[in-house]
């Protein structure tokens, strides 16, 4: 079956631009992930929805994040004004949401900002 | 000091060997252990689960915790090129959020 999805695989934006990154988990996952992998770093959690229960944001490192997850589903990530910092990887991952299950990744999306 | 620490490596063997991945931890809230397994340009992978202390074996791979000195393991018995990349260690206290390591990279040479 389909495993999550995320597009675009590759973005390269511009110092300031804003810029969204799309997730589709797998269908019926309830709860959804954000993570950042930068180099070196490890992966870091950036913000968790699992139903319709309010998101868990506290990883998000500034007020210039924002997701959103429209319909229980798909979700969005947007990076306003973004900064060279802000390039990494971000995985997106979904689950069942029930104690401790399997977070199943998408591949990620590369984000360089030039 | 970050909460899970683990060797970036990278760890280079030759085809055959038994390979030893470690993490140690400061949060003695986390309960459960994950170890996963990411190839270049893609997303990780679970490989092994545990929960308590002790050794979980599944094929090739055994995973440990030592909870008492917050420390857990990877074994990979027989080696194969195939295991080349990279392996992250990755821990919760129950609730969804998942802290992990910086990651391992493994490269087995033929």
């Amino acid at each position: 079956g389909a495993g999550v999805s995320q597009s675009p695989s590759n973005k390269v934006t511009e110092k300031g631009k804003d810029v969204e990154l799309r997730c589709d988990p797998i269908s019926g996952h309830t709860a959804l992930y954000w993570y950042r992998q930068s180099l070196g770093q490890g992966l870091e959690f950036l913000i968790y929805f699992q139903g319709n229960s309010a998101p868990d944001k506290s990883g998000l490192p500034s007020d210039r994040f924002s997701a959103e997850r429209t319909g229980g589903s798909v979700s969005t990530l947007t990076i306003q004004r973004t900064q060279q910092e802000d390039s990494a990887v971000y995985l997106c991952a979904s689950s069942w949401g029930l104690a401790n299950d399997e977070q199943y990744f998408g591949p990620g999306t590369r984000l360089t900002v030039t | 000091q970050k909460e899970v620490e683990q060797d970036p490596g990278p760890l280079s063997v030759p085809e055959g060997a038994i390979v030893s991945l470690n993490c140690t931890y400061s949060n003695s809230a986390f309960q459960y252990f994950m170890w996963y397994r990411q190839y270049s340009r893609k997303g990780p992978e679970l490989l092994m689960y545990t929960y308590s202390s002790g050794n979980k074996e599944d094929g090739r791979f055994t995973a440990q915790v030592d909870k008492s000195s917050k420390y857990i393991s990877l074994f990979i018995r027989d080696s194969q090129p195939s295991d080349s990349a990279t392996y992250l260690c990755a821990m919760n206290t129950g609730f969804q959020k998942l802290v992990f390591g910086t990651g391992t990279r493994l490269l087995v040479s033929p």
